[in-house]
């Protein structure tokens, strides 16, 4: 079974431009998870969806982050137009149920630099 | 709101050693607590996790991290140490009742040298 994918792996961009990341979750999880990790600090929680829903997005730093899960299936998330504080290392994870203690299977991640 | 503190971000041992690493949370109710591990390029993998019941939890590649209420604690530990070891570790939590939202510590950098 293929694991939780992610696109790129590496993204280097001039601040002002645009970005969209990509993940591919586990066939057949319904929920959806991204977080961030900015360098030197904790992985933070950005939003959750439940299929194409939106369940919990209080994590979304700013208005410049959209994020899609178009059809229930991969989600991308833009950001437009990045700022030098949105270098980090974005993940992705999914998991089958949303209970607390569902493990949650994460992708390798997107290292984003914005210069 | 909920918080996650692993002391020291980089330890050092040696091949055969113990393995000590401290995670405590901040919570009035207990919540479920877990741990991952970052391989170099890889994704975050579970080690282990807390939900209810025994209190000493043993996860894969020998590790094992004990629940101790009294001290809001989850330290993560492994008898000795091998080289595949080296990796980045994780405490994580989520809120007992709650959705699936995890909260992070900063992270420990684990180095086992010969």
């Amino acid at each position: 079974e293929a694991g939780v994918t992610q696109f790129p792996s590496h993204s280097v961009i001039e601040k002002g431009q645009t970005v969209t990341l990509r993940c591919d979750p586990i066939s057949g999880h319904d929920n959806l998870y991204w977080y961030r990790r900015v360098m030197g600090k904790e992985i933070k929680f950005l939003l959750h969806f439940v299929k194409e829903s939106k369940q919990d997005e209080s994590g979304m730093p700013n208005n410049r982050f959209l994020a899609e899960r178009t059809g229930g299936t991969y989600s991308t998330l833009k950001v437009q137009p990045a700022e030098l504080e949105d270098s980090g290392v974005y993940f992705c994870a999914s998991t089958q149920g949303d209970r607390a203690y569902n493990e949650q299977f994460f992708g390798p991640g997107t290292r984003l630099t914005v210069l | 709101a909920q918080s996650v503190t692993q002391l020291g971000s980089h330890v050092s041992v040696s091949e055969g050693a113990l393995v000590l690493l401290r995670c405590n949370y901040s919570s009035s109710v207990p919540p479920y607590l877990f741990w991952y591990v970052q391989y170099p390029n890889q994704g975050l993998q579970l080690l282990l996790k807390y939900t209810t019941g025994a209190t000493l939890v043993k996860g894969i590649n020998g590790f094992e991290a004990e629940f101790k209420k009294s001290e809001t604690s989850f330290h993560l530990t492994k008898p000795s140490a091998h080289m595949s070891d080296a990796a980045e570790y994780f405490c994580a939590v989520t809120p007992s009742g709650g959705y699936n939202k995890l909260i992070f510590g900063a992270g420990t950098r684990l180095a086992v040298h010969p």
